[in-house]
């Protein structure tokens, strides 16, 4: 089993849709959790951090599900500005590295 | 301020040259480490250094692979004898300390003809 699975898509919208992204991740030592975002051909930069008790920011909703090792990132009102790979991503049980899944291809179109 | 910087951007070798990745980390993070990506693939850890902490190399694919940081700041990544399953963009990041938020370079592109 993969360290971080995600469902890659890619996930077509129109501008104004809501879009739902799942993570699984193996290992239950894992302490924190991100969502991050890659543009094409460009780093990858921190969209947010994932809490047990969920957070929103702005038109994002991130939620954290320990016991099923789940985690999820809702995008409420999606923009053209949107499209774009998100990558989930959890620390490794020495709590140094990023362990990242592959990533969700989301487009969105006009 | 100025964010995490990497050199070459791009680099071209033949298959069995050396290659020497340059990263400068943000100024103040004690933090570096270094990921490559692979075509279609996800970021794969390749090795963390913590201040003067000896460094976790776990995630280096072979022993011709290796890294340094010298005073606590930039940090070399190093190919030897290079192979086309090597062609990747290798990414570094740095932050304040473990655990806290990383932030990337723009990467290296290696391509190993």
């Amino acid at each position: 089993r993969k360290e971080v699975e995600q469902d890659p898509g890619p996930f077509n919208v129109p501008e104004g849709a809501t879009v739902a992204f799942n993570c699984t991740y193996s290992n239950s030592a894992s302490q924190s959790f991100f969502w991050y975002r890659q543009d094409c051909r460009k780093e990858p930069k921190l969209l947010m951090s994932v809490y047990s008790s969920g957070n929103e920011d702005g038109r994002f909703t991130a939620q954290l599900n320990r016991a099923s090792q789940y985690i999820s990132l809702l995008i409420r009102d999606s923009k053209l500005s949107d499209s774009a790979t998100y990558l989930c991503v959890v620390t490794s049980q020495a709590g140094t590295a990023l362990i990242f899944g592959k990533g969700t291809t989301l487009s969105v179109s006009s | 301020g100025a964010g995490v910087s990497q050199s070459p951007s791009n680099k071209v070798t033949e298959k069995g040259k050396d290659v020497e990745l340059r990263c400068d980390p943000i100024s103040g993070h004690t933090a570096l480490y270094w990921y490559r990506q692979s075509l279609g693939q996800g970021l794969e850890f390749l090795i963390y250094f913590q201040g003067n902490s000896a460094p976790d190399k776990s995630g280096l694919p072979s022993d011709r692979f290796s890294a340094e940081r010298t005073g606590g700041s930039v940090s070399t990544l190093t190919i030897q004898r290079t192979q086309q399953e090597d062609s990747a963009v290798y990414l570094c990041a740095s932050s304040v300390d473990r655990a806290y938020e990383q932030y990337f370079g723009p990467g290296t592109r290696l391509t190993v003809t």
